[in-house]
């Protein structure tokens, strides 16, 4: 029930291409869903984030489509770039509640080709 | 303008010995949260706090783990006679509060070998 599960484990995409991250979730209480971008070396920092009333959210490059019946959301990166290689993490919480804690996804290694 | 800062960012102990691990969160931030990344892995939640109280212990080892968060001073991850399963990144994050989507904000870890 605290699972959230990430596909794929690696990606490679070349530049300009579209780069497509999924996640499933299992527990129908959360409500709140980030991806988090990290680079070797580095702390997760956040990308964009999205509650399940909206269906889809785009912040430059980056869009999240949210389907709550499926319980899955996705990270679209369009117009891939070398510079957007890195791990990419989805996750999940629950908003309010007494505990503040992301469930994480596997991750993802995105790699961009020139 | 500092974001979350953990040290050291990298500890190296011999079996046995003890690990601690400092976060500072971002200044006014007074929730703080643990995360074990262990290699190929995601992050896993270990424990949140709040100024000088635990609020959610339940992704901490029963054993030879602890946390605290004083009501002056940094955030303290303290592994006692640590084992070869010990070595993972670990991870604090901070908010200034949780009761809403306010997003958690990531140090770059400390990355502990256990030799």
């Amino acid at each position: 029930q605290q699972q959230v599960k990430q596909s794929p484990q690696s990606l490679i995409v070349q530049k300009g291409g579209i780069s497509i991250i999924n996640c499933a979730y299992e527990n129908t209480a959360f409500d709140y869903f980030p991806w988090y971008q990290q680079f070797p070396g580095k702390g997760p920092a956040l990308l964009i984030a999205i509650r399940p009333d909206v269906s889809e959210k785009k912040e430059g490059r980056f869009t999240i489509s949210f389907n709550k019946s499926a319980k899955q959301f996705s990270l679209h990166i369009m117009d891939s770039q070398p510079g957007d290689s890195a791990t990419y993490f989805c996750a999940a919480k629950r908003v309010p509640s007494n505990t503040g804690k992301l469930i994480f996804g596997q991750g993802t290694t995105l790699q961009v080709k020139p | 303008n500092a974001g979350v800062m953990q040290n050291p960012r990298h500890l190296v102990r011999r079996r046995g010995q003890e690990a601690r691990l400092r976060c500072s969160p971002v200044k006014g931030h007074s929730h703080v949260y643990w995360y074990r990344q262990l290699p190929e892995e995601g992050l896993k939640f270990m424990v949140y706090l709040q100024k000088e109280n635990i609020i959610d212990e339940s992704g901490m080892p029963k054993e030879r783990f602890s946390a605290e968060f004083p009501k002056e001073g940094p955030s303290i991850l303290r592994i006692q006679q640590v084992v070869r399963g010990d070595s993972a990144a670990y991870f604090c994050a901070s908010s200034p509060r949780q009761i809403s989507n306010q997003p958690q904000h990531f140090g770059d870890g400390t990355r502990l070998s256990i030799l």
